[in-house]
């Protein structure tokens, strides 16, 4: 079984400029997440999607941050401008479902994220 | 709101040794907890998880957590490190995300050193 992809692995961009990631989720899996792990520090989550539909996006820095999943299944997160506290790794995962109304809650997997540094 | 303590930020032992990372949580009803390991340059993978099917929680690669409930913890352990351990280990708790799912929270995070 594929795992989730993500691409560009590394990056360096200069402060105020834009940069777009990209996660391919598992095939099948109709949720998925954007995390950002700043060195030193846990994943904190920026965005969760199922299916197609934004589930929560209450810790995403809309001013500059965006993330779009149009078709339900691959997705890009945007930063635009970028500033030097956006470095960071960003790790896309996904999970089956999350539903809690039925309090079915699913493995997340992830990939193995994007390096980006901004100078 | 749900959230997860890790005990010291690095952690050494000398290989064969046992293996003790400390998790505790903060929460009124039993939670989803998780262990996932991260190796350098690496995403994170699934150790083991709780779901309150039972206490102890035997994952991959040797490693085991008890959830304790009097305690608030679920630490995790492993009877003798190997040096292919060494990473960074994180525990998570699954918490209610937006109108209807889970999202997981993660600790700051623990790095074995393993010493020949």
């Amino acid at each position: 079984e594929a795992g989730v992809a993500q691409s560009p692995r590394y990056k360096i961009i200069e402060k105020r400029q834009s940069v777009a990631f990209w996660c391919n989720p598992i095939s099948g899996h109709a949720t998925l997440y954007w995390y950002q792990q700043i060195l030193g520090q846990g994943p904190k989550l920026l965005i969760q999607f199922q299916n197609n539909g934004v589930v929560d996006d209450s810790q995403l820095p809309k001013d500059r941050f965006s993330a779009e999943r149009l078709k339900g299944v691959d997705s890009t997160l945007k930063i635009q401008p970028a500033k030097l506290e956006d470095s960071a790794v960003y790790l896309c995962a996904s999970s089956l479902y999350q539903l809690r109304h039925l309090t079915l809650n699913t493995e997340a997997f992830f990939g193995q994220g994007t390096r980006l540094t901004v100078v | 709101a749900q959230s997860v303590t890790q005990l010291g930020s690095h952690v050494s032992v000398s290989e064969g040794a046992l293996v003790l990372l400390r998790c505790n949580y903060s929460s009124s009803v039993p939670p989803y907890l998780f262990w996932y390991v991260q190796y350098p340059n690496q995403g994170l993978q699934l150790l083991l998880k709780y779901t309150s099917a039972a206490t102890l929680v035997k994952g991959i690669n040797g490693f085991e957590a008890e959830f304790k409930k009097s305690e608030t913890s679920f630490h995790l352990t492993k009877p003798s490190a190997h040096m292919s351990d060494a990473a960074e280990y994180f525990c998570a708790v699954s918490l209610p995300s937006g109108n209807s799912g889970y999202a997981l929270n993660f600790g700051k995070g623990t790095s074995l050193l393993v010493t020949p």
